[in-house]
């Protein structure tokens, strides 16, 4: 009964690097979703992803970021040449259906910092 | 231009009391409110949702209840608990239009239950 799996969990990126981080949703799921929480900030949405799909990424920087959910394997955000203000937990979510009303189920997140 | 405010960055109850966490929004558009928890390096766990047509939720010791012409809604836990201690989320929901449904979070009100 394995829930949203995230990896890493930590993730130490020197500036000028890439960074992937790693979302297995939950089995059934179809829908995923990334949110970004900066230090003492709340959670901001970046992506909407179904299977092969990005359905919403209003919420991504228009550079450096992009965000993938193959037919096989899991949902992958990759972050290009980072820089110190992509620093920040990172987390996905996934679920059944496109509606939010029932609360997503969210990962444990990947914390990034860049050095 | 924060949609979803969360005024109180901490809360201290005592063990047993009613713990009342508030949260003011700004968008008139939002159709779902809901309440998460989260502990220190995990992921937010869904606690309770509100349809914006209804002005209270009950489930257990957590109650929601919303006031529309406010603008506002708080979760009630009564009696409150020791392992209630943690961040508890507002978040609301709204059709991006994109083909989401995105969640918008406050900052978070950090409680701190005294036994």
């Amino acid at each position: 009964n394995a829930g949203v799996m995230q990896n890493p969990r930590h993730l130490v990126r020197r500036r000028g690097q890439e960074a992937r981080l790693r979302c297995s949703p939950m089995k059934g799921h179809s829908h995923v979703y990334w949110y970004r929480q900066l230090p003492e900030e709340g959670l901001k949405f970046m992506v909407y992803l179904q299977k092969e799909n990005i359905i919403d990424e209003s919420g991504m920087p228009k550079e450096r970021f992009s965000a993938e959910f193959p037919k096989e394997g899991p949902s992958i955000l990759r972050i290009q040449q980072v820089v110190r203000g992509d620093s920040a937990a990172y987390f996905c979510a996934s679920s059944q259906s496109r509606g939010s009303n029932y609360g997503y189920t969210f990962g444990s997140g990947t914390r990034l910092t860049v050095v | 231009d924060q949609q979803v405010k969360q005024n109180s960055p901490s809360l201290s109850v005592q063990e047993g009391r009613i713990s009342i966490l508030n949260c003011d929004y700004t968008n008139s558009m939002f159709d779902y409110f809901l309440w998460y928890k989260k502990y220190p390096a995990e992921g937010p766990t869904f606690l309770i949702s509100i349809s914006s047509i209804k002005d209270k939720n009950e489930d257990g010791r957590f109650t929601v209840f919303l006031n529309k012409s406010a603008k506002h809604l708080s979760l009630h836990i009564v009696p409150s608990q020791p392992g209630d201690s943690a961040v508890y989320f507002c978040a609301a929901s709204v059709d991006s239009g994109a083909g989401s449904y995105q969640l918008t979070f406050g900052k978070g009100t950090k409680l701190s239950v005294i036994p």
